[in-house]
């Protein structure tokens, strides 16, 4: 079955990190750009980071940058999201979505997500 | 960064009739415009990819049209299972970024 599944969240105190994993099966991994796209409790879609399919060309949101580290491991089908420094404001289901052309990143195949709660 | 705004953010709609969605970039992004349907509890869907492409399964009644700062969603007849939220999002240039949504809720 082709499918995402996304694991490692948690609650987490203000100022504390997490590492979120996003496992791929059912279709070559590696063709494949990834993205990590949050969705604060009530609100809307807020993409975080993405990496291309071979990991050399990575973005973040301005609202990560420098606390967030997207990385991936082809061998293993993984994605990963390392965060640190956390924030109230991070609060939020991350889900981890597929690049849905080699050339345009919208997204054609998504995680249910994990949840990541920040607060003291 | 590109701002998209969406409207209406609620639309009441009956079962059987047709339904309009807008999204508005503030900038040109082109034909670089998706739409996804995401409903309680489950992730984002999908639906529309290059403005006005369905993506796979995604059946007739969806259609879409637009380019450049304005585009549509257009449901000609609708069905139970369309009640959703609606997002729309551009990937002409990075930061790649999503419409706050518009709920599509049964009148």
């Amino acid at each position: 079955e082709v499918q995402l599944v996304e694991s490692g969240g948690g609650v987490v105190r203000p100022g504390g990190s997490l590492r979120l994993s996003c496992a791929a099966s059912g279709f070559t991994f590696d063709d494949f750009g990834m993205t990590w796209v949050r969705q604060a409790p009530g609100k809307g879609l807020e993409l975080v980071a993405a990496v291309n399919w071979q990991g050399g060309n990575i973005g973040y949101a301005d609202s990560v940058k420098g606390r967030f580290t997207i990385s991936r491991d082809n061998a293993k089908k993984s994605l990963y999201l390392q965060m640190n420094s956390l924030r109230v404001e991070d609060t939020a289901l991350y889900h981890c979505a597929r690049q849905g052309s080699s050339w345009d990143w919208y997204f054609d195949l998504w995680g249910r997500g994990t949840l990541v709660s920040v607060s003291s | 960064e590109i701002l998209m705004t969406q409207s209406p953010a609620t639309l009441s709609v009956s079962p059987g009739e047709r339904a309009t969605l807008s999204c508005r970039a503030s900038q040109s992004v082109g034909r670089n415009l998706a739409w996804y349907q995401q409903k309680p509890g489950q992730a984002p869907r999908l639906l529309i990819y290059g403005a006005s492409t369905r993506a796979t399964g995604i059946p007739a009644r969806f259609s879409a049209s637009g380019s450049g700062t304005e585009f549509t969603l257009t449901f000609s007849s609708l069905q139970s299972e369309d009640f959703a939220v609606y997002y729309c999002q551009q990937y002409n240039s990075w930061m790649y970024t999503f419409g706050q949504g518009t709920k599509l809720e049964i009148k």
